[in-house]
């Protein structure tokens, strides 16, 4: 069994206070993704890693996959309280399916 | 263009009944996803539809759960003699591409 676990699975801050997000295994996926979701909805992509040691950058959001595709982490800069939701990670296994990490709950206070 | 649909957003049950949750998903999409969602947890996989090849039902938690999909857009999950434990939201997504999935806001299910 695949197993993602995320870290910390809740995170309460100030406005403008600085964050990262963990998604770790001891497995190897094909790509990661990381989504986020807010109450009453499904969740959203965000971005998408497939290279090991690869950066992406989305506004005031950097994703970093490890060099061994077994983790990734998601720092926020800045936050703002339009960042509060579920950030939901999931890796890319066997036949075209994800499997997804509990997930971190964000507040981001003003 | 419209994102992928469920209805109905509420279903309230008893114990014992059996309920059917609805998803239209984007159209062209080929692939077609079932997920289970309880409180403060990830997404549980159920099921995976893939264009006009047999369905993947290793997620399925029991033989109560089965799901359609006909013509290869509408999908229908279908629980039979609901429990408790089956309280939930359930999460239909679509792809097109990979595994880069498009979710429908959700079904929340109340077994009482």
């Amino acid at each position: 069994t695949q197993l993602l676990e995320q870290s910390p699975q809740f995170l309460s801050i100030q406005e403008g206070e600085n964050l990262t997000v963990y998604c770790n295994s001891s497995s190897v996926f094909s790509s990661l993704q990381w989504y986020r979701q807010e109450p009453g909805e499904g969740p959203v992509l965000l971005v998408t890693v497939v290279t090991g040691g690869e950066v992406k950058k989305l506004k005031r959001l950097t994703f970093q996959f490890g060099d061994a595709r077994k983790d990734s982490s998601l720092h926020i800069t800045a936050a703002q309280t339009g960042d509060t939701g579920l950030y939901l990670c999931a890796g890319e296994v066997g036949g075209n399916k994800l499997v997804f990490g509990a997930g971190t709950i964000l507040r981001v206070k003003s | 263009g419209a994102g992928v649909s469920q209805s109905p957003s509420n279903k309230v049950t008893e114990k014992g009944k059996d309920v059917e949750l609805r998803c239209d998903p984007i159209s062209g999409h080929t692939a077609l996803y079932w997920y289970r969602q309880s409180l403060g947890q990830g997404l549980e996989f159920l099921i995976y539809f893939q264009g006009n090849s047999a369905p993947d039902k290793s997620g399925l938690p029991s033989d109560r759960f089965s799901a359609e999909r006909t013509g290869g857009s509408v999908s229908t999950l279908t629980i039979q003699r609901t429990q408790q434990e089956d309280s939930a939201v359930y999460l239909c997504a679509s792809s097109l591409t990979r595994v880069e999935q498009f979710f429908g806001p959700g079904t929340r299910l109340t077994v009482l």
